[in-house]
C-alpha cells in the first residue's frame, strides 16, 4: 500500500520568505508527527496531531513554525520568515491510533539562502 | 526532558565484522525502537521492544531492552555493505505515544 508522501522534496527559498510543507500519512492512520533532523543528526520533535485532540505544539522552535490537519488526513508545516537556521530536513511520519510504531515519509529537504 | 544517548556516534568496519550500538538513558521507557536511515530516506522501523531484558533477532541483528528498560543495545553480526546507514533508537514514555529520539550512530560497512 502507499506509504508516507510529502512534498516537495527539495526547496530552496531565500532568507525571510514563508514556506508550506506537506505531508499525506498512510490511510486509516490517526497519529501525525512532523520533526526536524539537522546533517547526520537525530530527529528533533516539532508537533504531534492525534486525531480531534488539540495538537501537541510543545516542540515547535519558535511561533514562526505552525501546522495543521485539515480533515484528520493531509498536515501542512508552515515556517513563516524563514532563517538561515531553519535549513534542514523536515520528516513527517504517521502512525495508527494507541501505537509506537511510525512510519515516516522522505522528508522535504529545506535550504534557506 | 527525557534524553537518549547513542554511542557510538560514528562506526567505521569492514564486511565480515561484528558491532554493537548502545542507547542509554536515566529514564524509563515503555517501548523502545530501533530505525535505520539511509540517505536521502526517512527512517526505516526494525525493531519495538517492551519488555525488561527482553531479547529479539532479526537476521544477522540482535536488539536487546535492558532489565529496567532504560538502555538497549544493537548487535549486527558479520555486517554487510547493505547494513550501511544511520540507525536511530527512540523511547516512548507517555501516554501520549511520543517518542524521544537520539542522535544517531552512523555505520559504515566497507567491502
Amino acid at each position: 500500500g502507499a506509504g508516507v508522501s510529502q512534498s516537495p522534496s527539495n526547496k530552496v527559498t531565500e532568507k525571510g520568505k514563508d514556506v508550506e510543507l506537506r505531508c499525506d500519512p498512510i490511510s486509516g492512520h490517526t497519529a501525525l508527527y512532523w520533526y526536524r533532523q539537522s546533517l547526520g543528526q537525530g530527529l528533533e520533535f516539532l508537533i504531534y496531531f492525534q486525531g480531534n485532540s488539540a495538537p501537541d505544539k510543545s516542540g515547535l522552535p519558535s511561533d514562526r513554525f505552525s501546522a495543521e490537519r485539515t480533515g484528520g488526513s493531509v498536515s501542512t508545516l508552515t515556517i513563516q520568515r524563514t532563517q538561515q537556521e531553519d535549513s534542514a530536513v523536515y520528516l513527517c511520519a504517521s502512525s495508527r491510533d494507541k501505537t509506537y510504531e511510525q512510519y515516516f515519509g522522505p522528508g522535504t529537504r529545506l535550504t534557506v539562502t | 526532558t527525557q534524553l537518549l544517548e547513542q554511542s557510538p556516534q560514528f562506526l567505521s568496519i569492514q564486511e565480515g565484522e561484528n558491532l554493537t550500538v548502545y542507547c542509554n538513558s536515566s529514564s524509563v521507557f515503555s517501548s523502545l525502537q530501533w530505525y535505520r536511515q539511509e540517505p536521502g530516506e526517512g527512517p526505516v522501523l526494525l525493531v519495538t521492544v517492551v519488555t525488561g531484558g527482553e531479547v529479539k533477532k532479526l537476521k544477522r541483528l540482535t536488539f536487546q531492552f535492558g532489565d529496567a528498560r532504560k538502555d538497549s543495545s544493537l548487535h549486527i553480526t558479520a555486517a554487510q555493505p547493505g547494513d550501511t546507514g544511520l540507525y536511530l533508537c527512540a523511547g516512548a514514555g507517555g501516554s501520549n505515544y511520543k517518542l524521544t529520539f537520539g542522535k544517531g550512530t552512523l555505520l559504515t560497512v566497507n567491502p
